[in-house]
């Protein structure tokens, strides 16, 4: 089935460390996007790319790196910069990086907590 | 620029009984309306959208929401509840305006279904 797969489900993350959260996706979709979600706050954009090897800044990118190499992957690293990162973080993909009618289809979501 | 914004952050209702979250945007185009779901540690699930046509849209589960231009409204309804729709709902609009397929998402509505 198609699909996109966020790994791990749970993560947790020494203070100055760096981790990286995956996504991957086999529904051919051209466009990407990471969204974190905390508490009474709804789902903030962290960055989104519509085509491989490119990328763009959301709201909240600070703290935050992405890569686009592979049309299927688009893995997030949490950097030491951001002072805040216990999350629950979100990958999203859709069908073309033009205006679609389709909507986004999520992955099942990362639980990041610093110990 | 588009915006959405969900009226009430969370709704009680008892089991059996009819329910409304409430969704208004701002755009002044054309736009495609969507109503997602979230259940605990869970990614987005697409309830249904409204692409053009018939205001009326059905969605699964039950549910069905109405688009209104002159409101620049897309509430979400569903006649009688069951425990199980218990989650969070999410409104997100796009426009023609946005060439880069963004989707804008309100705050969310946490529906909590009382037996």
């Amino acid at each position: 089935d198609g699909g996109i797969t966020q790994s791990p489900k749970y993560l947790f993350r020494k203070e100055g460390q760096n981790v990286t959260l995956s996504c991957e996706q086999n529904l051919n979709h051209d466009a990407m996007y990471w969204y974190r979600q905390d508490p009474g706050q709804g789902l903030r954009l962290i960055y989104y790319s519509q085509i491989v090897n490119d990328f763009q800044k959301g709201d909240i990118a600070e703290g935050y790196s992405v890569s686009r190499e592979k049309k299927e992957s688009f893995p997030l690293t949490v950097t030491s910069a951001q002072k805040n990162p216990t999350a629950f973080y979100l990958c999203a993909s859709s069908l073309t990086g033009a205006w679609d009618t389709y909507g986004y289809t999520f992955g099942s979501g990362t639980r990041l907590t610093v110990v | 620029a588009q915006s959405v914004t969900q009226l009430d952050s969370q709704v009680p209702v008892f089991e059996e009984a009819p329910v409304e979250l409430r969704c208004n945007y701002s755009s002044s185009v054309s736009v495609y309306l969507f109503w997602y779901v979230q259940y605990p540690n869970q990614g987005l699930q697409l309830l249904l959208k409204y692409l053009s046509g018939s205001t009326l849209v059905k969605g699964i589960n039950g549910f069905e929401a109405e688009f209104n231009k002159s409101q620049t409204s897309f509430h979400l309804r569903k006649p009688s509840v069951h425990i199980s729709d218990t989650a969070e709902y999410f409104c997100a609009v796009s426009d023609e305006n946005n060439a880069g397929n963004m989707l804008t998402f309100g705050g969310g509505t946490r529906l909590m279904v009382k037996p």
